[in-house]
């Protein structure tokens, strides 16, 4: 049972430096969503999506991206990397008209230095 | 907009007594779901328990239960009989009917002492 997939678990970026956070789900899932995770923060949404082709943004959506091409996957974009993206990210999916549980991946750890 | 405070940064408690982590919400909304959420040390989410506002009824799950006071916009999670992989950190959450996005406290660590 996959459930909620994230890659890569661990990431060090330099400053300027882009790169996509993957997520998939096999649980035909209409919701998905992205955390970020900070010491004393708790988690923060960054952005979500309640089905294909459909997004929108959270508390924290600057200097992210994110799309929605396929009901299984939603990656998370840094197009350029700011010290302060350092932090635990979680990709997190749902039914929309379900019992409301979320379904989380292990979280990925990325680094910018 | 909905919010979600937990007062407790971190707790501690003995092995095999009982901790009860506070949680309160501010909302506007009459229908919602209410959560708790662990993170033990290997990070992963782990829903621990959910109430349904609509419910009376305070929802319980084995050693864990929790206080639900509507009026008083109130969610404390208790923890009987306290394990060593209870430690963890805590997370209360809120989300409304319409499925709006899970908005979560700042979280509570808990640490539990043999």
């Amino acid at each position: 049972n996959a459930g909620v997939t994230q890659t890569p678990k661990f990431q060090v970026l330099k400053t300027g430096q882009s790169m996509t956070l993957q997520c998939a789900q096999d649980m035909n899932h209409e919701y998905m969503s992205w955390y970020r995770q900070d010491p004393g923060m708790g988690l923060r949404l960054i952005h979500y999506s309640v089905g294909a082709g459909i997004t929108d943004q959270g508390e924290v959506p600057n200097g992210y991206n994110v799309s929605r091409s396929t009901t299984e996957d939603f990656p998370l974009r840094l197009l350029s990397a700011a010290p302060s993206q350092t932090s635990v990210y979680f990709c997190a999916s749902s039914r929309l008209r379900g019992r409301g549980e979320l379904f989380f991946g292990e979280g990925s750890r990325l680094t910018v230095l | 907009a909905q919010t979600v405070t937990q007062s407790q940064p971190e707790m501690s408690v003995q092995e095999a007594e009982t901790v009860t982590l506070s949680c309160t919400y501010d909302t506007s909304e009459s229908n919602y779901y209410l959560f708790w959420y662990k993170q033990p040390p290997s990070r992963q989410m782990i829903l621990v328990i959910r109430q349904e506002a609509y419910k009376q009824q305070n929802a319980t799950e084995n050693r864990f239960s929790v206080n639900f006071q509507k009026a008083a916009k109130s969610f404390s999670l208790k923890i009987s009989d306290s394990q060593l992989g209870d430690t963890a950190m805590y997370f209360c959450a809120f989300m409304t009917s319409g499925n709006t996005p899970l908005v979560f406290g700042k979280g509570t660590r808990l640490s539990v002492i043999a």
